[in-house]
């Protein structure tokens, strides 16, 4: 079975400043990866996704992450922050082919931008 | 404009009582899912349904019951055997299961206390 892990629950960060939220996962096949950003009492909404192919992804809002399969990991960097950006984000993973319902969640990060 | 509506947006509940939560989509996705959202622990996936007429348990269905009759619909009732209800809960689709990689798009979600 598969897993994600959050590395960081809480990140504070000033605007203007980079950020990475860190995701590793767990799987011993194939995978597809996502993030998500939620905004308080509010649903889910992708901000991106690795399918295949290239290991950069960009995403919506000036998002980026990195697929690195040697380290199991799928980190979201943003150069620039901005308040807006306060939200809690969710890595997820689903396994290539696997059943249909089989996407897991990590814990999530909350991101804090202050000014 | 195409979505997904849960309704109520707040409910509460008494000891002893069954409720129902609403989710509709029309975004003609055959697959539909019921998410619990608690702080501090992710996403848990409750029941998700593939098609009409069919529907299979997530990783915490005790206590929950679903039913598709209908391709836009997909209601949970949260029953009295669910000891811990009050949770943050989310309805969600995508045009296939996860397994294919395909995206899942959330509802706003609607949020259940135990008064």
């Amino acid at each position: 079975a598969q897993s994600v892990t959050q590395l960081d629950s809480q990140v504070p960060v000033f605007e203007e400043a980079p950020v990475e939220l860190r995701c590793n996962y767990s799987s011993s096949v194939s995978v597809y990866l996502f993030w998500y950003v939620q905004y308080p009492n509010q649903g889910l909404q992708l901000l991106l996704k690795y399918l295949s192919g290239s290991t950069l992804v960009k995403g919506i809002n000036g998002f980026e992450a990195e697929f690195n399969k040697s380290q199991t990991s799928f980190h979201l960097r943003k150069p620039s922050v901005h308040i807006s950006d306060t939200a809690e984000y969710f890595c997820a993973v689903s396994n290539y082919g696997g059943s249909q319902g089989n996407l897991i969640f990590g814990k999530g990060t909350k991101l804090s931008v202050k000014p | 404009d195409g979505g997904i509506t849960q309704s109520p947006k707040y409910l509460f509940r008494k000891e002893g009582q069954n409720v129902t939560l609403s989710c509709e989509q029309n975004l003609n996705h055959d697959a539909m899912y019921w998410y619990r959202q608690d702080p501090g622990q992710g996403l848990r996936l409750i029941y998700y349904s593939q098609i009409v007429n069919d529907f299979q348990k997530g990783d915490i269905a005790e206590g929950y019951s679903v039913s598709r009759e209908k391709k836009e619909s997909f209601p949970l009732t949260v029953t009295s055997a669910q000891k811990n209800p009050t949770a943050f809960y989310l309805c969600a689709s995508s045009t296939r299961g996860t397994g294919t990689g395909n995206t899942i798009y959330f509802g706003e979600g609607s949020w259940l206390t135990v008064v």
